[in-house]
């Protein structure tokens, strides 16, 4: 049984494109995280949404916009793709925001 | 400002016994979590602690100082398979928005 999903886990793209990624988890957690991670590997968290409320949003472009349809769903859209947004995108749940966290697959986007 | 500071690479030998040491500047501290990462893969959890003294969990202890924001992970009787990058983390607050910061990571190689 996979507890924390993403889909798709690899995405290639044309710079300007639009694409989201689909995150799922079975966990019955009440919160979930996107994070991205870069080439340097450093995890950095964009947002953080508990109950399918937003409770943490980085210093992130607007292009990118999570949307929560229930608890155990947060995707992720990025418009107008840029060079910089190439990176691993893992998304996360846990029961509370001060709890353990358990990440997803990943997701490889490559902008070219 | 918060900051982790972890080593970037250790190397250590097949059989030993090896410490991984993580020093945190925070604004409040809600605990202390350790992730282990292979290469491309997803974090997965090793350890929390949020009191001083060591935590055991087999081949893998914990140790915190909240006095002296220092945590270092034992990793006994190393195998090949624990080449890997190990993660520091610390929750800094207390709030439902408290968020999770992540260190670089230790780039960890087991020469046989």
């Amino acid at each position: 049984d996979t507890a924390v999903s993403q889909t798709p886990k690899y995405l290639v793209t044309q710079m300007g494109n639009d694409k989201s990624i689909k995150c799922e988890q079975n966990l019955g957690h009440d919160t979930m995280y996107w994070y991205k991670q870069d080439s340097k590997k450093f995890l950095k968290i964009m947002f953080s949404y508990n109950n399918k409320e937003l409770i943490i949003n980085e210093t992130v472009p607007n292009r990118f916009s999570p949307k929560s349809p229930d608890k155990a769903h947060l995707n992720l859209h990025i418009n107008s793709l840029e060079l910089g947004d190439s990176a691993v995108y893992f998304c996360a749940s846990s029961t509370r925001t001060v709890e353990t966290q358990y990440f997803g697959p990943g997701t490889r986007l490559l902008v070219l | 400002g918060q900051n982790i500071d972890q080593p970037t690479e250790m190397t250590a030998t097949e059989g030993a016994i090896v410490q991984i040491n993580c020093t945190y500047q925070t604004s409040g501290f809600n605990g202390l979590f350790w992730y282990q990462q292979h290469a491309g893969e997803a974090p997965t959890f090793l350890s929390y602690n949020v009191l001083d003294g060591l935590e055991e969990k087999g081949r893998f202890s914990s140790f915190l100082s909240r006095s002296k924001g220092y945590s270092y992970l034992l990793l006994k009787e190393l195998q090949m398979k624990d080449s890997a990058s190990y993660l520091c983390a610390v929750i800094p607050g207390y709030s439902s928005a408290s968020k999770i910061i992540f260190g670089s990571g230790t780039r960890l190689s087991i020469r046989p």
